[in-house]
């Protein structure tokens, strides 16, 4: 079936550095997500993007992340700086239309330290 | 606030018996129920969903029972492989409720071990 890739599968980097996640969605796809899934907890959503823009974002979703897909590439969820709180898995997932079937990356492991 | 609660955490059944994994949910604008799994190192995938139009929806051995008064939805997995041993997380999301995309809220997951 379609699959939504992820890159790095795991990053570890120092509390204040600033880290990319790159998600390659399913080709013709035009909705896309993040998530974050702390250790033992639920996935939650952080934020939507379609058509260039945020369309929905969580309290989750702090003022030092933000996300942006250009010119076609991979769409990307930018944390400046981290922090310690950050640490968690952080699930991509594309999906045709609003009312499709999201279909999940992965998952990238992101360890601040 | 947990919009959407699943037990148990974790279940383990025996081949051949039927798993039930249950959810609850508060948020009446909920519209959309998928259940996923996730085997190990692997993503999420949609395993079977239902919208509240019906009360059951069924796909070989697995079925969705659907309780809209309760706001209860639970997962049964008949005749349980070994190879179903996964985790399996629950979630709702507002398809109708406006917007332009439709987010999904997760229940915390069960993992599944099926013994043979």
């Amino acid at each position: 079936g379609p699959k939504v890739l992820q890159i790095p599968s795991h990053q570890i980097i120092d509390m204040g550095q600033m880290v990319t996640l790159n998600c390659d969605p399913v080709s013709n796809h035009l909705y896309f997500y993040w998530y974050k899934q702390i250790l033992g907890q639920q996935m939650e959503f952080l934020v939507n993007f379609y058509n260039g823009k945020v369309m929905e974002k969580s309290k989750l979703f702090k003022d030092q992340f933000s996300v942006e897909r250009p010119d076609g590439s991979y769409f990307t969820l930018k944390i400046q700086p981290t922090a310690l709180e950050d640490s968690a898995v952080y699930f991509c997932a594309s999906s045709f239309d609003r009312n499709a079937e999201q279909f999940f990356g992965p998952g990238t492991r992101l360890t601040v330290l | 606030q947990q919009q959407v609660r699943q037990s148990p955490q974790s279940l383990t059944v025996w081949e051949g018996e039927t798993a039930i994994l249950n959810c609850s949910y508060e948020d009446s604008t909920f519209d959309y129920f998928p259940w996923y799994h996730q085997f190990p190192g692997e993503s999420p995938a949609l395993l079977i969903a239902i919208r509240p139009v019906s009360n059951k929806k069924e796909d070989g051995r697995f079925t969705i029972f659907f309780n809209k008064r309760e706001k209860k939805f639970s997962l049964h997995i008949a005749d349980s492989q070994p190879g179903d041993s996964a985790t399996y997380f629950c979630a709702a999301s507002a398809l109708n409720a406006g917007g332009s995309n439709a987010k999904l809220t997760f229940g915390k997951g069960t993992k599944l071990s099926v013994k043979s």
